[in-house]
């Protein structure tokens, strides 16, 4: 897979329940972002992991990276209909550049 | 909250007319980026811009494309002759630092050529 592949690419859940999606990744990292994508908007800064990070955790969201399975985590809980959305990990390269790496992307249906 | 706020939110060109997207930075931000999105694709990286020059750019980034930060504020991206497959969505994005705390998207410019 490419750099910052996340899975599965739509995931479909009712409201109230935990959403989880993953991301991988093949270069060694500073650190793996995610952010959200509302349909035809911007990109919102979820949350960013460092790589000497394992977990992190923002209000319902909770992020896991292992950096030896060169993959990421992130788990809503207890989704909404308004979580409703694309979500993108994103990678910053350990290679001394500038550009960070979007994955395609894992788009949640949240369910009313 | 601090916004990136880019303009216009949609531009719609003829094909081999120069458009010019603007992107106005969080002010304390050192670091500038342009991504662009095609419809149902990935967001792709396309340049940097720290310390009034290109620090990166992507093999997406050829001739027809180029930067500016004209007054110390604005951060614009100009494309000399688009193309049809430059429509797309282009994102402006500023960084305190070089992504150590990840970055500030604006919310697009919906650029269509015909």
């Amino acid at each position: 897979s490419q750099q910052g592949e996340e899975d599965p690419q739509a995931l479909s859940i009712q409201e109230g329940e935990n959403a989880t999606m993953n991301c991988s990744y093949k270069t060694s990292i500073n650190n793996l972002q995610w952010y959200r994508q509302n349909s035809g908007r911007g990109l919102v800064h979820l949350i960013l992991i460092r790589s000497n990070e394992r977990e992190k955790h923002s209000g319902r969201l909770r992020v896991t990276l292992d950096t030896s399975k060169k993959s990421s985590s992130l788990l809503i809980t207890a989704s909404r209909a308004a979580d409703t959305a694309s979500y993108f990990c994103a990678t910053d390269p350990n290679t001394g550049g500038f550009k960070t790496i979007f994955g395609a992307g894992t788009r949640l249906f949240v369910k009313a | 909250e601090p916004e990136v706020t880019q303009t216009p939110s949609h531009q719609v060109t003829q094909m081999g007319q120069e458009v010019i997207l603007r992107c106005v930075p969080i002010s304390n931000h050192l670091y500038f980026y342009w991504y662009r999105q095609i419809l149902g694709q990935k967001v792709e990286f396309l340049v940097s811009f720290y310390n009034n020059e290109i620090s990166e750019k992507s093999e997406i980034f050829d001739d027809q494309f180029s930067v500016e930060r004209p007054d110390g504020s604005n951060f614009t991206l100009k494309i000399r002759s688009t193309k049809l497959e430059d429509s797309a969505m282009y994102f402006c994005a500023s960084s305190e630092e070089r992504a150590s705390y990840g970055y500030t998207f604006g919310s697009g410019t919906r650029l269509t050529v015909v």
